[in-house]
């Protein structure tokens, strides 16, 4: 059983939507939860990390958690054509990254 | 800091023969991570160290993967003998831990022809 989901995508949005990418885990017991960008040939990198119930928000970008539903979201508001990409979700569990498979978005100018 | 260093970036080797990937963690990071990426597969954890110490290596595919830390800075993964199905992107990463973010390295485009 995979520990993180994902929808695979692809996703397509608009230039200035909102874009919503959404991600379920198994273990009840992961603390912290993260989202990371990576572009085509590059390696993941860190944009947002949620540890607490609701909603955290830096610039363009909101994380919500909600550890009841073992759900995790990001929202990427007046999105760019730089933001396409693949997003993947990691769950840490035990000092541990367990990671989803990713979501491809293109943001269509 | 630097971030995370690897190499070497691309890799081109003929079937059976060694292949040796190494890593810089982040100074100061107790935690090191070996992935290995693929459309197929996604980002696979093959094993992690904490404090220099292999902690989990279940996810190492064969006996013919093997990996050391052998000290705080360095790291290496070893493929022998290498497989055409070996070929992939591997990245290292390292954590502060106590669950805490992790930061990738830039990644080794390996190729086993």
């Amino acid at each position: 059983q995979k520990e993180v989901e994902q929808n695979s995508g692809p996703l397509s949005v608009p230039e200035g939507a909102i874009a919503s990418l959404n991600c379920t885990y198994s273990d009840r017991g992961s603390q912290s939860f993260f989202w990371y960008r990576q572009y085509s040939g590059k390696s993941p990198e860190l944009i947002m990390s949620i540890y607490s119930n609701g909603d955290k928000e830096d610039g363009r970008f909101t994380a919500q958690l909600n550890k009841a539903s073992q759900y995790v979201s990001l929202l990427i508001r007046d999105s760019q054509p730089s933001d396409s990409a693949t997003y993947l979700c990691a769950v840490n569990t035990g000092n541990q990254f367990y990671f989803g498979t990713g979501t491809s978005l293109t943001v269509i100018p | 800091d630097a971030g995370v260093i690897q190499s070497p970036r691309h890799e081109v080797t003929e079937m059976g023969q060694e292949v040796t990937l190494r890593c810089k963690p982040i100074s100061g990071h107790d935690y090191l991570f070996w992935y290995r990426q693929t459309m197929m597969r996604g980002l696979e954890l093959l094993i992690y160290f904490n404090n220099n110490v292999p902690i989990d290596d279940s996810g190492m595919p064969e006996d013919r993967f093997s990996a050391k830390m052998p000290n705080a800075s360095f790291s290496t993964l070893k493929i022998q003998p290498s497989e055409p199905r070996d070929s992939a992107v591997y990245f290292c990463a390292s954590s502060p831990g106590g669950g805490t973010e992790a930061f990738f390295g830039q990644g080794t485009r390996l190729t086993v022809v």
